[in-house]
């Protein structure tokens, strides 16, 4: 059984805060780790797809880090702003298939 | 193009219906899922397929049922529908061993009145 956890299940911050939260998953079997943003009444959309220990990937005020070795992975949100108030998915590829976390939803308060 | 379209977009129903949401990608993608949304807003995967695999979560009672007429297609089967089951379930497709990302269709709210 694939087990993919994220932590913690829900954020309230301050605009201007920064933030971060974490994704667990297996340290076997390694292929990738996914990030994925959903806003409410959308579908997901990717943000990062990782494969290698110690990637580090940014867009904008977004960044992730990855450690395969131990098997976890962090979304940082530098200064957060209400439109980033969503869902973070974090998901685990072993090359066979691609195993969801239930999220991290945050909530940026104006 | 829609990569990934799901229909219908709403679907409501009476309880002990049987009904199917269906879901087509144009990707060429060899992985298809079906997620459901649960009342906490998180999302469980249902089932994972490709054309080796399915792989089910056994937490999903087996009046669910998915339906792959073909590689671009994972329909989803509902049988003997209850109140517990409106939710809004999304479609998804990867190409697992490129690593490329999961796509997913827009959803499918279902009320079972």
């Amino acid at each position: 059984i694939l087990n993919v956890e994220q932590s913690p299940q829900s954020l309230h911050v301050q605009e201007g805060d920064s933030t971060n939260f974490t994704c667990s998953f297996p340290s076997s079997n390694f292929y990738a780790l996914h990030w994925y943003r959903w806003e409410t009444a959308k579908s997901p959309e990717a943000l990062f797809v990782m494969t290698l220990n110690g990637d580090e990937k940014k867009k904008g005020r977004i960044s992730a880090t990855l450690n395969t070795k131990e098997g976890y992975s962090y979304l940082y949100i530098k200064g957060s702003q209400p439109e980033d108030s969503a869902t973070y998915l974090c998901a685990f590829s072993n090359g066979n298939k691609l195993v969801f976390g239930a999220g991290t939803i945050l909530r940026v308060k104006s | 193009d829609t990569a990934v379209s799901q229909t219908p977009k709403y679907l409501v129903t009476q309880m002990g219906n049987d009904k199917s949401i269906k879901c087509e990608q144009n990707l060429g993608h060899d992985t298809m899922y079906w997620y459901k949304q649960d009342s906490k807003k998180f999302l469980k995967i249902m089932f994972s397929y490709n054309n080796k695999e399915l792989i089910i979560n056994e937490t999903v009672p087996n009046r669910f049922s998915p339906k792959s007429p073909d590689k671009a297609h994972l329909n989803l089967h509902i049988n003997s529908l209850e109140l517990g089951d409106s939710a809004v379930y999304f479609c998804a497709s990867s190409q697992v061993e490129a690593n490329t990302e999961a796509f997913f269709g827009q959803g499918t709210r279902l009320t079972v009145v």
